[in-house]
């Protein structure tokens, strides 16, 4: 069966740590890999995309990485601040003929920096 | 601001009320979504429309009925729901080229309760 994983336990780490958050998925062959950010009660705000050929990605403080062959994505938060607490969501961007792509998300991980 | 709206931003519902979701993006994309997300689950995708036309259905119950006049405008009309249909309903809206990926921009979504 078609399956991502995201932990699915909050992750608390203290300011100025770094923050890695996994994706993990299984039966899918996904052209591209997304990640979003959802605070409370609003919607997902996206951050980074990677691309199959791709093995890293870099904005700012954040980095992603995309390994196939593990079918995995990485995702970092460097010199995490509290405001950087957030739910991050994964989404598996899957290009259809239809004309557009759909993207399957996982559960996403909360992730808490304290101070 | 995200440039997609929703209203109301919540909702509460008998099972035996008709109501309707509005969604507005002001990004002049071409693709309208609408999602549920349920407590502790992923997103689940529920419709999507490509040039006002829906091209997935992605085997939702009738009580849930999209309606997309233009590109702009996105509405899910509700009727005869069940309290497991209690939920945020998020829209989002892309740009769909059909050669890479498309980053969806997603409203602040609706907070439906039915009681």
């Amino acid at each position: 069966s078609q399956k991502i994983e995201q932990n699915s336990e909050a992750l608390n780490i203290q300011e100025g740590k770094t923050a890695t958050l996994t994706c993990n998925y299984t039966n899918y062959s996904p052209a591209y890999l997304q990640w979003y950010r959802q605070d409370p009660g609003r919607g997902p705000v996206f951050l980074l995309l990677i691309r199959e050929n791709e093995k890293e990605k870099r904005k700012e403080r954040l980095k992603v990485t995309f390994d196939t062959t593990l079918k995995q994505s990485l995702f970092h938060i460097t010199a995490s601040q509290p405001a950087d607490s957030a739910t991050y969501l994964c989404a598996l961007d899957l290009m259809f003929s239809g004309g557009y792509n759909k993207l399957i998300f996982g559960a996403g991980t909360r992730l808490a920096v304290h101070p | 601001e995200t440039g997609v709206t929703q209203t109301p931003r919540h909702l509460v519902m008998g099972m035996t009320n008709k109501k309707s979701l509005k969604c507005e993006q002001h990004l002049g994309h071409n693709a309208m979504y609408w999602y549920k997300q349920s407590a502790k689950k992923p997103l689940e995708l529920m419709f999507v429309y490509n040039f006002k036309e829906q091209t997935e259905n992605n085997s939702v119950p009738s009580r849930f009925s999209p309606e997309c006049p233009n590109s702009s405008h996105l509405f899910l009309h509700l009727h005869t729901l069940q309290p497991e249909d209690s939920a945020l309903y998020l829209c989002a809206s892309s740009q769909t080229s059909g050669s890479g990926s498309d980053t969806q921009y997603f409203g602040p979504g609706t907070r439906l309760t039915v009681l």
